[in-house]
């Protein structure tokens, strides 16, 4: 099956910009969707289709796509971006929805 | 406001069975595809199974295919998940999830809403 691999954390001071990475096979293809989920509480989405942010997600959070790596992009990081992060594909050669390994973003 | 609020976790013992439910709100659920997502204490987002709009259309995780069932009741906005040969591995909070898509028949979407979900915990 499609494997998304993601770095299993990332820290960052605030202020700065937190950069999450999200590989596999064929990237550039498919799709990518992100979620941030904070302890105790369901997944929100973030970015879908690569860049697209629904409504009520700062411009501060972006999405890119290019070759076979994704990446998340979180700029001027506050002690609240600190969460778990999954990427989301869909895998059309199999009909399965795949998720990434996840990263924990930590805010120093 | 979409408002998903799963139900029917509970304690179980190896190969037993549950039935887990989605309550939708807030949209028109007979329009959206719908999704089972996990998550095992301490681990990462495992997608499930999906189902059309129409209950047409259906997937499956090679992980529960066979042992799970995704339904859906158009008619009283609930997804269903019938879950049966219970494993000490499925243990989890079990989430339902809304697809982005309006009448999407199949493929690439994104989970817009999701519940709080409800934990299924196989214990002997």
């Amino acid at each position: 099956s499609y494997v998304l691999t993601q770095p299993p954390s990332v820290s960052v001071a605030p202020g700065k910009t937190a950069r999450i990475s999200c590989g596999g096979k064929n990237f550039g293809r498919r799709s990518v969707h992100w979620y941030q989920q904070k302890p105790g509480q369901a997944p929100v989405l973030l970015i879908y289709y690569d860049s697209d942010r629904p409504s009520g997600i700062p411009e501060r959070i972006s999405g890119a796509n290019s070759g076979n790596t994704a990446t998340l992009s979180i700029s001027r990081v506050e002690a609240g971006d600190e969460a778990d992060y999954y990427c989301q594909v869909w895998d059309d050669d199999i009909d399965h929805y795949v998720f990434g390994t996840g990263t924990k973003v930590t805010v120093l | 406001q979409v408002h998903l609020v799963e139900s029917g976790g509970g304690v179980v013992q190896p190969g037993g069975s549950l039935r887990l439910s989605c309550a939708a709100s807030g949209f028109l659920f007979n329009n959206f595809g719908m999704h089972w997502v996990r998550q095992a204490p301490g681990a990462g987002l495992e997608w499930l199974t999906f189902i059309r709009f129409d209950g047409a259309t259906t997937y499956y995780a090679d992980s529960v295919k066979g042992r799970f069932t995704i339904s859906r009741d158009n008619s009283r906005n609930t997804l269903f998940l019938q879950v049966s040969s219970l494993r000490p591995e499925d243990t989890a909070l079990y989430y339902c999830a809304k697809d982005m898509i309006f009448g999407k028949l199949t493929g690439d979407d994104a989970f817009d809403a999701w519940g709080q979900g409800t934990m299924v915990t196989i214990s002997s």
